[in-house]
C-alpha cells in the first residue's frame, strides 16, 4: 500500500529555517517524480517544488532561491529545506507522488500525504 | 506561466443533480489536465487525469472532457459524499498550476 507521511511542520519566526520530511512506503521514491504542494489557510492549492526521478529539480518563483527539494534514497524519504521563511509561507504542506518519473506531462498526483502545517509568525 | 480559470467558484446543488465545472487555461495544454476532489481537512484526491481518464476506484458518475484550453468535469448524479471542493491542474509545463477551486455545496 502506498503511503506518504509528512512531518516537521511547526511555528517559526520570519527569517527562520525549517526542514520538512515525507516518508514514503509501498513504492520507491527515486522511481517517481515527487512534489511539494501547499495550501494556505482557507485558500487553494499551490505547487511549490518537484524532483524528477532523474534528480532534476524545479521550483515555483515564490520559493526559488529559498527552498530546496531533495530525497534520501536509502531512507525512501523526500525533504523540503525551507530558508528565509516569510509569513506568506504559512500553509499546510503536502507531499505528492506522480505516477511516473520523467516527463512533465505526467506530473499529476495520484497519492498525497496528510499534510503538515507550517506557521510563520512573530 | 499557464493561468487556470475555474468556474463557477461555488455552486449549490441537490442530490441527484447533474453538475458541470469548467476549467479554462491561458494557453493550449493538449489534454494535460487533471481534476481533484478535496474535503475539509483532508488531502486532495485524484479523480481524472489526461482530461478524461478516470482514476482507478473513482465512481463512473465522474467524467472529464476537453482539450486545448477548455475542459469540463461533470458529475452525472450528485451524491451526498460529493459535496467538496474541486480543483483542476495542468501538467503541460512547469510551473505546475491549479485552478482556484469550485466549492460544491448542498442546496
Amino acid at each position: 500500500e502506498v503511503q506518504l507521511v509528512e512531518s516537521g511542520g511547526v511555528l517559526k519566526q520570519p527569517g527562520g529555517s525549517l526542514r520538512l520530511s515525507c516518508a514514503a512506503s509501498g513504492f520507491t521514491v527515486s522511481s517517481h517524480s515527487m512534489s511539494w504542494v501547499r495550501q494556505a489557510p482557507g485558500k487553494g492549492l499551490e505547487w511549490v517544488s518537484l524532483i524528477y526521478s532523474g534528480g532534476r529539480t524545479s521550483y515555483a518563483d515564490s520559493v526559488k532561491g529559498r527552498f530546496t527539494i531533495s530525497r534520501d534514497n536509502s531512507k525512501n524519504t523526500l525533504f523540503l529545506q525551507m530558508n528565509s521563511l516569510r509569513a506568506e509561507d504559512t500553509a499546510v504542506y503536502y507531499c505528492a507522488r506522480s505516477p511516473k518519473g520523467i516527463a512533465t506531462v505526467d506530473l499529476y498526483f495520484d497519492y498525497w500525504g496528510q499534510g503538515t502545517l507550517v506557521t510563520v509568525s512573530s | 506561466d499557464i493561468q487556470m480559470t475555474q468556474s463557477p467558484s461555488s455552486l449549490s446543488a441537490s442530490v441527484g443533480d447533474r453538475v458541470t465545472i469548467t476549467c479554462r487555461t491561458s494557453q493550449s495544454i493538449s489534454n494535460y489536465l487533471s481534476w481533484y476532489q478535496q474535503k475539509p481537512g483532508k488531502a486532495p484526491k485524484l479523480l481524472i487525469y489526461a482530461a478524461s481518464t478516470l482514476q482507478s476506484g473513482v465512481p463512473s458518475r465522474f467524467s472529464g472532457s476537453g482539450s486545448g484550453t477548455d475542459f469540463t468535469l461533470t458529475i452525472s448524479s450528485l451524491q451526498p459524499e460529493d459535496f467538496a471542493t474541486y480543483y483542476c491542474q495542468q501538467s503541460s509545463s512547469t510551473p505546475l498550476t491549479f485552478g482556484g477551486g469550485t466549492k460544491v455545496e448542498i442546496k
